[in-house]
């Protein structure tokens, strides 16, 4: 089974600060990992995603994620930050041997202040 | 090309109804997926299709029932309405799994059970 954790319920950050995002995932198989942004009262948008190659994954808006396979991590960043990316930011993993059950983790609330 | 459109946006049960939540999309997608979205939760997988008339059991399927007779629509149904059953449900869709493309999320249907 898979699990995804998010250590960070919330991240206030000022506006024009770098912000990272941690994300930790477990899984006895290889897995597939995303990352999800929820803009207040809307559905869920795809930010990145890491499938294979290179670890460093540039994804829309600005933002990153590295794949860091020994510490089973993918965590978001972004070097400066605007207000428009207040949001909730969601993790996830789709396993190798499962290619439809997308697990997500609890999600991170992003607030930017000016 | 409206994506996925889900109605009703809001709902309000008393324990023990019945009611279908409607999930629609027009972009020919093979896969699509029902999820529940509660506080400090994430999103979790309730069900889902890798194509008309083929359903499969997500992570907290009980008290749910789906079907899919056209590739277009994929309702969700609760026989007899929980308080446990009080959520965000959201529907997505993609051309393939997670994996391959994108996946569209609709707005979202808030559901409470009194």
């Amino acid at each position: 089974a898979q699990s995804v954790t998010q250590l960070d319920s919330q991240v206030p950050v000022f506006e024009e600060a770098p912000v990272e995002l941690r994300c930790n995932y477990s899984s006895s198989v290889s897995v597939y990992l995303f990352w999800y942004v929820q803009y207040p009262n809307q559905g869920l948008q795809l930010l990145l995603k890491y499938l294979s190659g290179s670890t460093l994954v540039k994804g829309i808006n600005g933002f990153e994620a590295e794949f860091n396979k020994s510490q089973t991590s993918f965590h978001l960043r972004k070097p400066s930050v605007h207000i428009s990316d207040t949001a909730e930011y969601f993790c996830a993993v789709l396993s190798m041997d499962s290619s439809y059950k997308l697990i997500f983790g609890s999600g991170t609330r992003l607030l930017v202040r000016p | 090309n409206a994506g996925v459109t889900q109605t009703p946006k809001f709902q309000v049960l008393k324990t023990g109804q019945s009611m279908t939540l409607q999930c629609a999309q027009d972009m020919n997608h093979e896969y699509m997926s029902w999820y529940r979205q509660d506080p400090g939760m994430g999103l979790r997988l309730i069900h889902y299709s890798v194509g008309a008339g083929i359903t499969d059991q997500g992570e907290v399927p009980n008290g749910y029932n789906v079907s899919r007779s056209t590739t277009e629509d994929f309702p969700l149904r609760l026989l007899s309405a929980a308080p446990s059953q009080t959520s965000v449900y959201f529907c997505a869709s993609s051309r393939q799994g997670p994996k391959n493309t994108e996946a569209f999320f609709g707005q979202g249907t808030r559901l409470t059970v009194v």
